[in-house]
């Protein structure tokens, strides 16, 4: 039963250079999500999907893109890598809305170092 | 817009020591769920508690306690004889139930010390 699995687990990138995080779950959840984490401040929304082919932005969108071609996939890209995008960065789902609402199931995380 | 804040950056308590975890959320809306997270060590975020704004029902699970407030808008977190394994990161969120994206507080590190 895996969850929530993230792609991949460490990465360092150059400043300016793309590349693209992974997601995907198993628990056929309808809302995915994408943090990043640094120090002091928490987790913030970066982006998050409330369905299949659906995307909207979240508290710090600027510098990312997402898609959410398949159900099970949710897609993070940096177009151009920034040092101030070195983070670690967690995907979620969950399941239902309203009242219906469970827990968020997060991945593993992504280390991410730009220099 | 929504905001939580855990005011209590490190806490640092010797072993069987109790230890209080404070949150305290801001949101217009009436019906919305807390959360409770923990991040060990390795990383990953570990869910311990959802709460419903309409269920002030305090819940206890083992060494573990909430205490959840309406009128001060707070949720706390009691930790009864604390071990060593329950140092990590603790996150406080709030998710409205008309929305489903958690909005989380900056995090509080405790440390048990043996």
């Amino acid at each position: 039963n895996a969850g929530v699995t993230q792609t991949p687990k460490f990465r360092v990138l150059k400043t300016g250079q793309s590349m693209t995080l992974l997601c995907a779950q198993d628990m056929n959840h309808e809302y995915m999500y994408w943090y990043r984490q640094d120090p002091g401040m928490g987790l913030r929304l970066i982006h998050y999907s409330v369905g299949e082919g659906t995307t909207a932005k979240g508290e710090v969108p600027d510098g990312y893109n997402v898609s959410r071609l398949k159900k099970q996939n949710f897609l993070l890209g940096l177009e151009s890598a920034a040092p101030s995008q070195t983070s670690v960065y967690f995907c979620a789902s969950s399941k239902g809305r309203g009242r219906e609402l469970t827990e968020a199931f997060f991945g593993q995380g992504t280390r991410l170092t730009v220099v | 817009a929504q905001k939580v804040t855990q005011a209590q950056t490190e806490i640092s308590v010797v072993e069987k020591e109790d230890v209080t975890l404070d949150c305290v959320y801001e949101t217009r809306d009436t019906t919305y769920y807390l959360f409770w997270y923990k991040q060990p060590p390795s990383g990953e975020l570990v869910f311990l508690i959802r709460r419903n704004s309409f269920d002030e029902q305090n819940e206890i699970s083992g060494r573990y306690s909430w205490n959840f407030q309406k009128s001060t808008s707070s949720f706390n977190f009691t930790i009864t004889a604390s071990q060593v394994v329950d140092s990590a990161v603790y996150f406080c969120a709030l998710s409205l139930v008309s929305g489903s994206r958690l909005t989380f507080g900056e995090g509080t590190q405790l440390t048990v010390n043996p």
